[in-house]
This record gives structure tokens, C-alpha cells and sequence, in this order.
């Protein structure tokens, strides 16, 4: 069945420093893949998208790499700050319709 | 613009009872689709309404039922609380048509079933 699984539950790293989140997949008909950020009692928030015909695609800090090969997906984060300890989400939409499979979420530490 | 909004923000019921949770979507969008978040289960998807009606479906119980309205605006109902029905219940609302899949998620209504 369709699953999107994370690799670490929990990632610490140094402010300043650059940080990888990453990412797997099992569903290879999926199309759209999404990273959301959630915070302490928010709803998660979109922070950037990728398409299954691009490899990679950048944004504000953040880098999203996908290996349809092996069926990963990563989240590069670059001069990580306090700001961006949340957990963080993969996940994918399959079809036309909205209909997203989330990932177990991993929890960014950003140590000052 | 305003965002998504979730009302109540917080509920808490007794077992078997049923309870009814609100989302406005953002101005212009036509989908809204409901999660719910528990830390055992994480994000699970219940279900996703375009344009008044259910265009798809999650894996829950026929408990689980949802409507939109014709100002987009969704409710969703749980009948028969049980205790597993606590978690945290997501709202998110996009346009649902053409290229553009990005959500925006609601700040959640929390349940508590006791």
C-alpha cells in the first residue's frame, strides 16, 4: 500500500549549520510531493513542492532533492535557525485529487 | 488574506456523544480536506470536499462524515465518540483544480473524548 516514511525521528543540529531531512516513499505512481513545517501548536505549513519530472527544486533556504530511482526525498535546509526547530513532514499526492499521504514527521533541534 | 479557520478550538466530550467541527477555508478556495492528528497515528487524511461534494475518502469508519457548503465552507461530524477519537482534527483548503496542489492548513480543533 501507499506509505511515506521518515529515516530519523529527531534531528539536533548547530545554528548556522546546514541541515538534511530525509525521506522515503514507497508509492512510484506518486506525482507531487510536498515538505510541510509544524509548530508547537499550529497546523503545518507548506514550505515547498516538487514535481515527480524534477529532480530538484529551491527555495528560500530550503532545497528539496528527489530520487525517483530509490524512491527519496530529502529537505535541505541552508544556515539552519532557531526559527526552524518544528517537525517536519513529507508527503505525496498521488492523483489529481487532494488527497496527501503524510510521513511520520521528524523533529528539528536547533541548538544555539 | 485571512487564513483557514478552525472553530471550536478546543472540545471536549464524553463517550458516545457526537460532535460537529467548523472550517472556513480561504477566500476563493473550493477544496477543503479535514486530517486528523493523533501522536501514535500521525497525520491521516479523512477525507476531501470540491465544490459541495466528497471527491475523496480516507480509511475511517462511517462514524467520520463531512458536507460543504456552497461558500465552501466545510463541517465535519463524528457520531459515537470513542476514546480513540481524540486528537488533534486539521482543516486545509486549497484552490483543488489546475496545477495547484499547495494546502493551507487551519490551526485544528483539538478533541478530547472522555
Amino acid at each position: 500500500g501507499e506509505s511515506v516514511g521518515l529515516h530519523l525521528p529527531t534531528l539536533s543540529v548547530q545554528e548556522g549549520d546546514n541541515s538534511i531531512i530525509n525521506c522515503a516513499y514507497s508509492n512510484s505512481a506518486s506525482d507531487y510531493f510536498i515538505w510541510y513545517k509544524q509548530e508547537s501548536g499550529k497546523g503545518p505549513q507548506f514550505i515547498i513542492d516538487i514535481r515527480s519530472n524534477m529532480d530538484k527544486r529551491q527555495g528560500q533556504r530550503v532545497t528539496v532533492l528527489l530520487n525517483k530511482t530509490v524512491k527519496h526525498l530529502s529537505l535541505q535546509i541552508a544556515a539552519t535557525q532557531p526559527g526552524d526547530s518544528a517537525v517536519y513532514f513529507c508527503a505525496e499526492n498521488s492523483g489529481g485529487y487532494q488527497k496527501v499521504t503524510f510521513g511520520t514527521g521528524t523533529k528539528l533541534q536547533v541548538i544555539p | 488574506k485571512a487564513g483557514v479557520t478552525q472553530t471550536p478550538r478546543y472540545l471536549i466530550k464524553t463517550r458516545g456523544q457526537q460532535v460537529t467541527l467548523s472550517c472556513s477555508p480561504i477566500s476563493g478556495h473550493r477544496s477543503v480536506s479535514w486530517y486528523q492528528q493523533t501522536p501514535g497515528q500521525g497525520l491521516q487524511f479523512l477525507f476531501e470536499y470540491f465544490s459541495e461534494t466528497q471527491r475523496n475518502k480516507g480509511n475511517f469508519p462511517g462514524r467520520f462524515s463531512g458536507r460543504q457548503f456552497s461558500n465552501s465552507r466545510s463541517e465535519m461530524n463524528v457520531s459515537t465518540l470513542e476514546l480513540g477519537d481524540s486528537a488533534l482534527y486539521l482543516c486545509a483548503s486549497s484552490f483543488g483544480a489546475g496545477s495547484s496542489y499547495e494546502q493551507y492548513f487551519g490551526p485544528g480543533t483539538r478533541l478530547t473524548v472522555t
